[in-house]
């Protein structure tokens, strides 16, 4: 049962485009949506996250939506760089009491073109 | 600074071999996790610990074993390796376990199983 769904495996932007990934989730008690990037050969590291209370937070050239009627999240790059060609994970925390566990979707491989 | 170190960072193990996954953070982290990175399958949580001589399930913890004497070391034991655990391992810590803290990973062990 995919909890955290990323349902693009690939995204394809040309350079100063933007570039929207998205993220559908189906518990509606997750409590914090965040999003990881990573490098070949590399652990994955942090990005940009949002509270369950709000619907958008801006970092820079980042801005992650929530939706959380329609139980889906998306991160914007504008402008998209080459540096960004990445693959990114969306995350979403659980709290169960004792500790906050990530549940991670598949992750969606952006390569930005010059 | 070194944050979340893992070694080795390469291994081929045969059927029924064991090993440990070291991992080691010198951020005095309370929180930390062992995931593995299948494709298709994303990141899932094998095992996490809230501190020292806590440690718990994750997502897919069959096959392994944790402990975790110290708040700086956290190795991941396979008894009996099997070619299902063919797979990309990352160590992550956070400061503790809300749902806002970020988690730092190390640089990921590949792990091979003939």
């Amino acid at each position: 049962d995919q909890q955290v769904k990323q349902n693009s495996p690939s995204l394809s932007v040309q350079e100063g485009r933007i570039s929207i990934l998205n993220c559908d989730y189906t518990n509606s008690m997750f409590d914090y949506f965040l999003w990881y990037k990573k490098y070949p050969a590399e652990g994955p590291t942090f990005l940009i996250s949002i509270s369950s209370i709000k619907d958008k937070n801006e970092d820079g050239r980042f801005t992650v939506f929530l939706n959380k009627s329609a139980k889906h999240l998306s991160l914007h790059i504008v402008p998209s760089q080459p540096g960004d060609s990445a693959v990114y994970f969306c995350a979403a925390s659980l709290n169960t009491g004792t500790a906050s566990k990530l549940t991670f979707g598949t992750g969606t491989r952006l390569q930005v073109t010059l | 600074n070194a944050g979340v170190t893992q070694t080795p960072k390469f291994q081929v193990l045969k059927t029924g071999q064991s090993m440990t996954l070291q991992c080691a953070q010198d951020m005095n982290h309370e929180y930390m996790s062992w995931y593995r990175q299948d494709p298709g399958m994303g990141l899932r949580l094998i095992h996490y610990s809230v501190g020292a001589g806590i440690t718990d399930q994750g997502e897919v913890p069959n096959g392994y074993n944790v402990s975790r004497s110290t708040t700086e070391d956290f190795p991941l034991r396979l008894l009996s390796a099997a070619p299902s655990q063919t797979s990309v391992y990352f160590c992550a810590s956070t400061p503790g376990a809300s749902g806002a803290n970020v988690l730092t990973f190390g640089a990921g062990s590949r792990l091979t199983v003939l």
